[in-house]
This record gives structure tokens, C-alpha cells and sequence, in this order.
């Protein structure tokens, strides 16, 4: 069963402007993780955040944390025309059994347009 | 420097035909995972290996099968493809102590066409 959910599904702005996506997820989590994957191509990994972490940056990335409120989200400043990209959020869930593999969002398509 | 590879970057198999698609990794990272990825959709997980331990999702059918020879290399076995398992097979791997995984690190893909 899907785990996260993004929104919005497609997001379209204007080179420059700063693009946020939202994840939510519905089980307690080990670390909640951001990919973006071009199209056709494999899964780039942008940020890892654990639950007891509450807001990560990398560059122009900033990602937050709620675990009160089971969801994350996703701010890319300043975008550029390569920001163009499918992003998916994805849960390592936390099972008590081993490490366990990820269970991703339906992603949300970005669109920079020039 | 590639750390997940997989081979064959494309895959084009017979219906019904037996394929296997290979991943290996140079990040000596002892749990290595698959994941199906359909067009427009989320890769989901097929299965992964914890070390040499197998660990099958409830819902991946009979069909696939995995090997894991040694720690570098993972394969993913379609014993007899149908038109619905064409997809982007996505091998990723992870260092991880008891329950706390690290960061997914994933290849870039095999595209499997089923004619």
C-alpha cells in the first residue's frame, strides 16, 4: 500500500521562483528521504531527515519534517530549468525486523519553465 | 566514479522467455534492494537482501526470483515474463545496522521490454 502521498502531482512555475512539494505518510517512520528522477532515468537522493529531526538544507534544498503531522515537505529555492524532474518522498518505516526497504510517494512532476 | 551499476541499461525479452537483469556496487553495502518502477508510477519494492538474509514483499509474485552470490552482486531472475512486467527495474543498495538504514543509493535502471 502507498505509503506517501505528494502534492501536488504537477507543479508548474517560472525559472526563479522558489517550488514547494508536500508529502504525508501514515505509519511511525525510522527517516523519511526526497529523490528526484529524471525522466526515464534512475533516482538522484537529495536529503535524508530522521524522526527526530525536524528541518534539513542541502544547497538550495530545505526540507521539513512533522511527525505530529505524518508529513514532510520540500522547498527548492531559486529554481533553475535542470530543477525539471519528477521528486518522490519515500519512508524507511520503522518494523522492529531489519532494515526494510523504501516505500515511495507517487512523486510530484516539477516543470521549470525558461 | 559509478557505485550501483546495472547491466543491461535495456533489456528486451520474448513473452515468456526467462531474463535476468544484474546489479552490483562498489560501496560494500550489505543490503541491496529491487524495486519495480512502471511508467508514471512509484518504484515499489520487490524485495531486498539484509546481508545474506532474503526478504520477499507479500505481494511480488512467484515470477521473480533474486540471487545474491557475494556482497558486490544482486540479480533479479524473471522466470517467465509477461506483457505486465515490462518496466524500469531499479537496483539500490544501503548500509544499515539492526533496523537503521542508511541513505538508498540507486543504479540507474534496467528497462525491460517484453515482446
Amino acid at each position: 500500500s502507498q505509503q506517501g502521498e505528494e502534492d501536488p502531482q504537477a507543479l508548474s512555475i517560472q525559472e526563479g521562483e522558489n517550488a514547494t512539494m508536500n508529502c504525508s505518510y501514515k505509519t511511525s517512520i525510522n527517516n523519511l528521504q526526497w529523490y528526484r528522477q529524471n525522466s526515464g532515468r534512475g533516482l538522484v537522493h537529495l536529503i535524508l531527515i530522521r524522526s527526530n529531526e525536524r528541518e534539513k538544507h542541502s544547497g538550495r534544498l530545505r526540507v521539513t519534517l512533522d511527525t505530529s503531522k505524518k508529513s514532510s515537505s520540500l522547498l527548492i529555492t531559486a529554481s533553475r530549468a535542470a530543477d525539471t524532474a519528477s521528486y518522490f518522498c519515500a519512508t524507511d518505516m520503522y518494523s522492529g525486523g531489519g532494515a526494510d526497504g523504501l516505500t515511495f510517494g507517487k512523486g510530484t512532476h516539477l516543470i521549470i519553465q525558461p | 566514479d559509478a557505485m550501483v551499476i546495472q547491466n543491461p541499461r535495456y533489456q528486451v525479452t520474448q513473452f515468456g522467455k526467462p531474463v535476468t537483469l544484474s546489479c552490483s556496487q562498489t560501496l560494500n553495502h550489505n543490503v541491496m534492494y529491487w524495486y519495480q518502477q512502471k511508467s508514471s508510477q512509484a518504484p515499489k519494492l520487490l524485495f531486498h537482501y539484509y546481508d545474506k538474509d532474503f526478504n520477499n514483499e507479500a505481494d511480488t509474485p512467484d515470477n521473480f526470483q533474486s540471487r545474491r552470490p557475494n556482497t558486490s552482486f544482486c540479480f533479479l531472475d524473471i522466470r517467465s515474463p509477461g506483457l505486465g512486467d515490462a518496466a524500469m527495474y531499479l537496483c539500490a543498495t544501503s548500509r544499515a545496522v539492526g533496523t537503521v538504514q542508511e541513505t538508498q543509493y540507486f543504479g540507474p535502471g534496467t528497462r525491460l521490454l517484453v515482446l
